[in-house]
């Protein structure tokens, strides 16, 4: 079917405010994966779902940052408490399982 | 952890000029892809290529695992081939893609 969609394309947000995330993959694909892009860097890993579970969230920066996949498919990065340094592209992409990953068009968020 | 390191960092060519981007990784992995970050931030899959010689129109991409490197080539550069282009590589022990830093292709018309 269609690529990874992300949604929203932009998130403006105040400091200290509860902002989520959403990710939806290739049909078919049941490893997703989050990861995060600062101006002028490479993405940076932030957690990796096979199926339900968060096999790796060994990249996520600190407990403000949260990520389901209740079913298998949608998944939702959720940050509390923004702040500032976390503005970003958010990134989103998914595989099977240790092949090839295909990215979304990505979140940008800027915390104001 | 596994390093990644892209070269050069920058480039600028005239339309019509060939070139090659260096990809250099410090250990042994199971997937290496190539990406092309267009002006608006998309990042377009290339090739997956942990090994061996692909080809697609005017790019093609070489990994010798062996010796911890891939390149890519781009022939008869178009103005819309310029961006940031991204190798990215996932480690044997992990399944995150590892990045390198980016080389910035500016072709000039």
């Amino acid at each position: 079917g269609a690529g990874v969609s992300q949604t929203p394309s932009n998130k403006v947000t105040e400091k200290g405010k509860y902002v989520e995330l959403r990710c939806d993959p290739i049909s078919g694909h049941t490893a997703l994966y989050w990861y995060r892009q600062s101006l002028g860097q490479g993405p940076e890993f932030l957690i990796y779902f096979q199926g339900t579970g968060a096999a790796d969230d060994s990249g996520l920066p600190n407990d403000r940052f949260f990520a389901v996949r209740p079913e298998g498919s949608v998944s939702t990065l959720k940050i509390q408490r923004t702040e500032r340094g976390d503005s970003a592209v958010y990134l989103c992409a998914s595989s099977s399982p240790g092949r090839e990953q295909f990215f979304g068009p990505g979140t940008r968020l800027t915390v104001l | 952890g596994i390093q990644v390191e892209q070269s050069p960092p920058d480039l600028i060519l005239q339309e019509g000029a060939n070139s090659t981007l260096r990809c250099n990784f410090s250990d042994s992995v199971n997937n290496l892809q190539w990406f092309h970050q267009n002006p608006w931030g998309q990042l377009i899959n290339l090739f997956y290529i942990p090994s061996g010689t692909k080809q697609n129109g005017r790019l093609s991409a070489t990994t010798v695992a062996t010796e911890r490197y891939s390149l890519l080539y781009i022939s008869s550069s178009q103005t819309t081939d310029s961006g940031v282009y991204f190798c990215a590589v996932v480690a044997r022990s992990n399944y995150q893609l590892i990045w390198g830093a980016g080389t910035k292709l500016i072709i000039k018309p």
